[in-house]
């Protein structure tokens, strides 16, 4: 199994610019989440499904979006990147609505300048 | 707003010596989860606890999630150069994970 697959990796944008960050997961999860890892912060919840076609904010949503058309697929989209948005982002998968163990993806560093 | 606080930020420790990591809530948890980071790498799992004042062991890790289901301890036995990494506690209200800011571990041989 491939589990959590984020895409891509790195990624620098010039402020102003737009992506979209990608993830799937192949274990049938309900619920998938984005987090940003700033250095001294932990994770910080952006946006979160707990099932397709259902999504709600986290903690900071400010200047992302995110969509759930099917249970695999959870991308987020930065719609005019900001230097404050430079971080590393993860996403994460569980069964059960988030009460039972997350699994991470790789992550994505992404900086903007 | 919710927040998790988790203290020490840092902890050097020589090999063998015990390590403690704490996290505090501001409101009532639904459950905490444990997570540890390698550097470079992506939280992984390491446990769940659910009931008030649960107590869960793992070889030389205990967990304890406390009485009024608002704070949590990680403790390590005899740490080894392999539990060298961060610590992260992540508490459960409704829906949403509140991650406190972890514990950067480091095990000198």
């Amino acid at each position: 199994n491939a589990g959590v697959t984020q895409t891509p990796k790195f990624q620098v944008l010039k402020t102003g610019q737009s992506m979209t960050l990608q993830c799937a997961q192949d274990m049938n999860h309900e619920y998938m989440s984005w987090y940003r890892q700033d250095p001294g912060m932990g994770l910080r919840l952006i946006h979160y499904s707990v099932g397709a076609g259902i999504t709600d904010q986290g903690e900071v949503p400010n200047g992302y979006n995110v969509s759930r058309s099917t249970t695999e697929d959870f991308p987020l989209r930065l719609l005019s990147a900001a230097p404050s948005q430079t971080s590393v982002y993860f996403c994460a998968s569980s069964r059960q609505g988030g009460g039972t163990e997350a699994f991470f993806g790789q992550g994505t560093r992404l900086t903007v300048v | 707003g919710q927040q998790v606080m988790q203290i020490p930020q840092y902890q050097h420790v020589q090999e063998g010596e015990d390590f403690t990591t704490y996290c505090n809530s501001s409101t009532t948890l639904s459950n905490i989860q444990w997570y540890k980071q390698r550097p470079g790498g992506h939280p992984v799992f390491l446990i769940q606890l659910v009931k008030s004042g649960e107590v869960k062991k793992q070889k030389r890790l205990t967990f304890q999630f406390g009485e009024a289901k608002k704070n949590s301890s990680l403790h390590i036995t005899a740490t080894q150069t392999t539990d060298v990494g961060t610590y992260f506690c992540a508490g459960r209200n409704f829906n949403k994970f509140y991650f406190g800011s972890g514990t950067k571990l480091n095990v000198k041989p």
